[in-house]
């Protein structure tokens, strides 16, 4: 079945700084690529997404990019303000899965002043 | 706006007890999923549901069952419970289709197995 990895466990940005988490995939059937955030404490909820039919998506300070060769994808987020930090999870799913995702390990985001 | 709402929020258990843990949806959404979520691990998916009656193995179905008796409830039943079985449990549910959507996921529901 499908594995995602998050490589970083933790990762420290200075507030107005970009953060950058990425993540990869092994399965090539892998059409739908979310990515959810979990506030201290509290459940996860849906941030921002990108489907394998485009590479760029952005919304708003995020923005999340897509390489299927390399079955990696990546999420940027601009100018950082204290509430974006949280855990970020990324998830995929193959077409035809009915979003049954299957997600990272996660990756904490510490915005510093 | 879309709502899953779990209970208990915490549960004590004894190892061998039987824990019945319950969700429910007012999204009117056909998928359901039982997720757990431990450190270094991420969520991990254990049963998931497409409609009433119906119930999926996951990644990690082993020492639980899963009940679908309505559109709005899927429940999470663990027999004999044991202390590997404690960690932090999240029921999502998510509109059907093949394309991928945004799953909506209740406030939890944590579990001590003694």
């Amino acid at each position: 079945g499908e594995k995602v990895e998050q490589h970083q466990s933790t990762l420290s940005v200075r507030e107005g700084d970009s953060a950058v988490i990425n993540c990869t995939y092994t399965d090539t059937a892998s059409s739908y690529f979310p990515w959810y955030k979990q506030e201290a404490g509290k459940s996860l909820h849906f941030v921002i997404d990108i489907r394998s039919n485009v590479d760029r998506k952005q919304s708003q300070r995020l923005t999340v990019l897509l390489d299927k060769k390399a079955k990696r994808f990546s999420l940027h987020i601009t100018a950082t303000q204290p509430e974006d930090s949280a855990i970020y999870f990324c998830a995929a799913t193959p077409a035809g899965f009915a979003s049954a995702l299957t997600f990272g390990s996660g990756t904490k985001v510490i915005v510093l002043p | 706006e879309a709502a899953v709402t779990q209970s208990p929020r915490n549960k004590v258990a004894v190892t061998g007890g039987k824990v019945t843990l319950s969700c429910n949806q007012t999204n009117n959404h056909n998928n359901m999923y039982w997720y757990r979520q431990d450190t270094g691990h991420g969520l991990r998916l254990i049963h998931y549901s497409y409609g009433a009656g119906s119930t999926e193995k996951g990644d990690i179905p082993d020492g639980y069952k899963a009940s679908r008796p309505s559109q709005e409830n899927f429940s999470l039943i663990l027999e004999l419970a044991t202390p590997s079985q404690t960690s932090v449990y999240f029921c999502a549910s998510g509109d059907a289709g093949t394309g991928g959507a945004t799953l909506y996921f209740g406030s939890g529901t944590r579990l001590t197995v003694l």
